[in-house]
């Protein structure tokens, strides 16, 4: 079955420091992935998803399929990136999205 | 445009009643997904609904079940609610395109159910 996993559920850094939240997942296909953001008292967003190889907000990501990993890096933490984060997956269009548990981040000024 | 707007914000019921939520959805889409999103937990898939008919469903039991009108809005309802059910139950819209890189899900802010 396919399955998302993060496995660090707290994450703290200083501000200026890197970061990178982890993220690994199942699927024998070729999935779409995202990584979601979820501020304080504001709705689940997208932050950014493999296909579009964006760098949102100083956030990148790269699909590593040889590890099956998606891990969420960004050079230099704000305090504002102090948020909850969920990595996911869709294996086709008008798929479900299977959502990990999520990390969240806390960034220490 | 108001984005997925989900009615009512905050729901207290008692076990063994059944409950009604509302979802809108973004404007121009015509997919819409429920998620239960328990305390400490990523969202999990309840059902997709597409063209009034449930598309795709998750691992949920039959208590819960849904609908889909045909201005794109969608209801979800739980029956004979358990302590369980307490969760923040997600609403995501998308325009079904036929193509995964552009079926991107835009999320409500959730409706809070406390079955007491």
């Amino acid at each position: 079955a396919q399955r998302v996993t993060q496995p660090e559920k707290l994450l703290s850094v200083f501000k200026g420091a890197p970061v990178e939240l982890k993220c690994n997942y199942s699927y024998s296909g070729s999935p779409e992935l995202f990584w979601y953001v979820q501020y304080s008292r504001q709705r689940l967003q997208l932050l950014l998803r493999h296909i579009s190889r964006e760098s949102i907000k100083g956030f990148t990501a790269d699909l590593n399929k040889g590890e099956t990993s998606f891990h969420l890096k960004k050079p230099f933490a704000q305090e504002e990136d102090s948020a909850m984060y969920y990595c996911a997956l869709m294996r086709t269009s008008y798929d479900k999205v299977i959502f990990g548990p999520g990390t969240s981040l806390s960034v220490i000024p | 445009d108001a984005g997925v707007t989900q009615s009512p914000t905050h729901l207290i019921k008692t076990r063994g009643q059944q409950v009604t939520l509302r979802c809108s959805p973004k404007s121009g889409h015509d997919t819409v997904s429920w998620y239960q999103q328990a305390l400490g937990q990523g969202p999990q898939f309840i059902f997709q609904y597409y063209e009034e008919e449930e598309r795709q469903r998750g691992n949920f039991p039959d208590r819960f079940s849904g609908h889909q009108f045909p201005n794109y809005s969608s209801e979800l309802n739980v029956n004979a609610l358990l302590l369980g059910d307490s969760a923040l139950y997600l609403c995501a819209s998308s325009l079904f395109t036929g193509t995964v890189s552009t079926d991107t899900q835009y999320f409500g802010p959730g409706t809070r159910l406390t079955v007491l």
